[in-house]
């Protein structure tokens, strides 16, 4: 079936260790974005990018980092210069010619000891 | 960056019973949608509504659209235990791919 897979759901970090969630899609969609949601709040983007080998900057890209070295994946390091890395990490695609309807990954929650 | 807002915060009612939420953005999109989240999961999109449409109906969801106000409203009629969920909007002023701002979301509680 057709989708988008992140890994891990779960995932514990010792503050100062960076950490890399994937996003893997075989819907072969062009554009992928990362969001963070916090506990009561909405969905705010960090990256996205619409083709491979590019990317661009969202609203609190501050203390992450990604690649886009393949269509089908997206990762997304939460390095250690990201003050509140605790949350909600969602990924998602949409395809060339989609009306902008944004396909979801279940999610990745981590958290900082 | 704009960014809607969604009313209310959150919503008790009961089975059977319609559940009307509602969102408010402050710029000119091209589209609005509407997504519903299960605890702990990700996104499920469920409609979207174009700037020169002002009504849409799937199943039984039925959005409205008033541009001249920047608001709309999402419609869910003869709701059930499985509805409980968080419902968000999302506006999209791009053209080309979606750069999508989402609400902070409607929480909903449907009692047996």
């Amino acid at each position: 079936d057709g989708g988008i897979t992140q890994s891990p759901k779960y995932l514990f970090r010792k503050e100062g260790q960076n950490v890399t969630l994937s996003c893997e899609q075989n819907l072969n969609h062009d554009a992928m974005y990362w969001y963070r949601q916090d506990p009561g709040q909405g969905l705010r983007l960090i990256y996205y990018s619409q083709i491979v080998n590019d990317f661009q900057k969202g609203d609190i890209a501050e203390g992450y980092s990604v690649s886009r070295e393949k269509k089908e994946s997206f990762p997304l390091t939460v390095t250690s210069a990201q003050k509140n890395p605790t949350a909600f990490y969602l990924c998602a695609s949409t395809g060339q010619g989609n009306t902008g309807e944004l396909f979801f990954g279940e999610g990745s929650r981590l958290t900082v000891l | 960056s704009q960014q809607g807002e969604e009313d209310p915060q959150a919503l008790s009612i009961q089975e059977g019973e319609n559940a009307t939420m509602n969102c408010s953005y402050k710029t000119s999109i091209n589209n609005l949608q509407w997504y519903r989240q299960n605890s702990g999961r990700g996104l499920v999109h469920l409609i979207l509504i174009r700037s020169n449409e002002r009504e849409k109906h799937s199943g039984r969801l039925r959005v409205t659209l008033d541009t001249s106000k920047k608001s709309s409203s999402l419609l869910i009629t003869a709701s059930r235990a499985a509805d409980t969920a968080s419902y968000f909007c999302a506006t999209d002023a791009s053209s080309g791919y979606s750069t999508l701002t989402f609400g902070k979301g409607t929480m909903l509680l449907v009692s047996p």
